[in-house]
């Protein structure tokens, strides 16, 4: 069975902090591993990840895969109070499935 | 307007009660998911169809029922709700072209007393 795991389960920072959220992943025909946000509604997507050691960046946040140790992290940096939300992150196989998370729920203080 | 769009936004119910949740979508794409999120669990897959003569079990499809009834429209079903049913229910869509992200609609709030 495909698990994910995502590490810490919450976490609270001051505005300006740096931030790293974790993904482990055991997902059989691994294909990829995306990130979603999810604030009030729908979860919606940042990154997805297929190659190792390649980051993704967008703005304040970035995103590297291992393949090797299997996990993913996340950064945010500058942090903001518009960053507080639910962090999801989800490991794909060849069936276009994808296996979810827990999530981190991120809070930004002011 | 969104282009994954479920209805109804929110429903109250009672146990035992025959429930259809609607999601279209106009992004043409092929692949259509059902989840539900429960607080602490996550997103978890109910079930999800691969095109319109394509339906297959998620890890939670007991107690549900789905129907494709064309490429753009995917409705759940709960045939006789009950109480650990009650939910948060998203609809997704991807691609089927080579692996693309899901897209989510904004959910329906479904309780069930």
């Amino acid at each position: 069975e495909d698990k994910v795991v995502q590490s810490p389960l919450s976490l609270v920072v001051h505005e300006g902090d740096t931030v790293t959220l974790n993904c482990s992943y055991e997902v059989t025909n691994f294909r990829s591993l995306l990130w979603y946000k999810q604030e009030k509604k729908a979860p919606t997507f940042l990154f997805m990840l297929t190659s190792s050691g390649i980051e993704k960046k967008s703005g304040r946040l970035s995103s590297i895969l291992d393949k090797k140790e299997l996990f993913s992290i996340l950064n945010i940096t500058a942090t903001q109070t518009g960053d507080s939300a639910i962090y999801l992150c989800a490991g794909g196989g060849s069936n276009y499935k994808l296996t979810f998370g827990k999530g981190t729920l991120l809070t930004v203080n002011p | 307007d969104a282009d994954v769009t479920q209805t109804p936004r929110n429903r109250i119910t009672k146990t035992g009660k025959r429930i259809m949740l609607e999601c279209s979508q106009t992004k043409g794409h092929d692949r259509m998911y059902w989840y539900r999120q429960d607080p602490g669990l996550g997103l978890r897959l109910i079930y999800y169809s691969f095109d319109v003569k394509d339906i297959n079990k998620g890890e939670i499809s007991d107690g549900y029922s789905v129907s494709r009834q064309a490429q753009a429209k995917f409705s759940l079903s709960l045939e006789s709700a009950i109480p650990n049913q009650t939910a948060l229910y998203f609809c997704a869509t991807s691609d089927s072209t080579h692996i693309q992200p899901q897209h989510f609609g904004d959910g329906t709030r479904l309780s069930i007393l």
